[in-house]
C-alpha cells in the first residue's frame, strides 16, 4: 500500500522555464510534508517543506503548493537552472508518536536542459 | 561540519558472509534510521531508534539487524547476506524532538552481494 505517490518518474523542462512536481498521498493522518533533493552519488538533501496548517511555503525558487481536500502537493521551480537535476522525493509524517516516521515517495527524476 | 557518515561507501560481498555498515552522527541527534533505495521503489525504511538501546523495525527489516549502544553510532548488520539485499543503503538521523522533522542522511553505501 503505498502512501505518498509520485506518478511521474521523469520530467525534462527546458533552463529559464517552471518544473513542476506532483505528489499525492492517502494518509489523512499525514500532517507535515517534505521534498529531498537526491544528486548521484550523495544522500538525499533537505529542499523544502510545509505543514498541513499551511497551503503554501515559499523558499527562493522553490515553492511548495498543499491541497489537503485533494491529498495532493506539488513543488514548484521557477526559474529551472540546469544545476536542479536531480531526483526529488515527496516525503509524509504524521503527528505525536508517529512523527519520526517519514514515508517516501518513488521520486521524480527531474532533468533540466540548457 | 553537521553531518552522518556511512561506511564503506561501497561494498561487493558474497552469500553468507556477514557485514556491517558503520554510520555516525555529530549532531547529537536521538533519532537514527537506515533505508535502502531500489530503481522503481523509492526509499524504504529498514529499522529506526529512537534513543539508545531503543530500536524498532521499519518497513523491509527481514535479514537485517542494528545495534544502538551509543547515541551518535547507529551499525546496519547483515549477518547472512543474499543477493536480494543488493542495494544503496542510506543512514539518517533527525533533528531533535520538538522540531521539525527533518533527517539528516548520509552519502549512502551501495552494496552488491554475489
Amino acid at each position: 500500500d503505498q502512501q505518498v505517490k509520485q506518478n511521474s518518474p521523469s520530467l525534462s523542462v527546458q533552463e529559464g522555464r517552471i518544473s513542476i512536481l506532483n505528489c499525492d498521498y492517502t494518509n489523512s493522518m499525514f500532517d507535515y510534508f517534505l521534498w529531498y533533493k537526491k544528486y548521484p552519488a550523495e544522500g538525499p538533501t533537505f529542499l523544502i517543506s510545509i505543514s498541513s496548517i499551511k497551503d503554501k511555503n515559499e523558499d527562493g525558487r522553490f515553492t511548495v503548493f498543499l491541497n489537503k481536500s485533494a491529498k495532493h502537493l506539488s513543488l514548484h521551480i521557477v526559474p529551472s537552472q540546469p544545476g536542479d537535476s536531480a531526483v526529488y522525493f515527496c516525503a509524509a509524517s504524521g503527528s505525536g508518536g508517529s512523527n519520526y516516521k517519514l514515508t517516501f515517495g518513488k521520486g521524480t527524476l527531474l532533468t533540466v536542459n540548457p | 561540519e553537521a553531518q552522518v557518515t556511512q561506511n564503506p561507501r561501497y561494498l561487493i560481498t558474497v552469500t553468507g558472509k556477514k557485514l556491517t555498515v558503520t554510520c555516525s552522527q555529530n549532531m547529537n541527534h536521538e533519532y537514527m534510521s537506515w533505508y535502502r533505495q531500489d530503481p522503481g521503489l523509492g526509499l524504504r525504511q529498514i529499522y529506526y531508534s529512537m534513543n539508545v538501546e531503543v530500536t524498532d523495525k521499519g518497513d523491509v527489516p527481514e535479514g537485517y539487524k542494528v545495534s544502538r549502544k551509543e547515541k551518535r553510532n547507529f551499525p546496519l548488520i547483515l549477518e547472512s547476506p543474499s543477493p536480494n539485499q543488493t542495494s544503496l543503503y542510506f543512514c539518517a538521523s533527525r533533528s531533535p524532538a520538538g522540531g521539525l522533522n527533518i533527517q539528516y542522511f548520509g552519502a549512502g553505501t551501495r552494496l552488491s552481494v554475489l
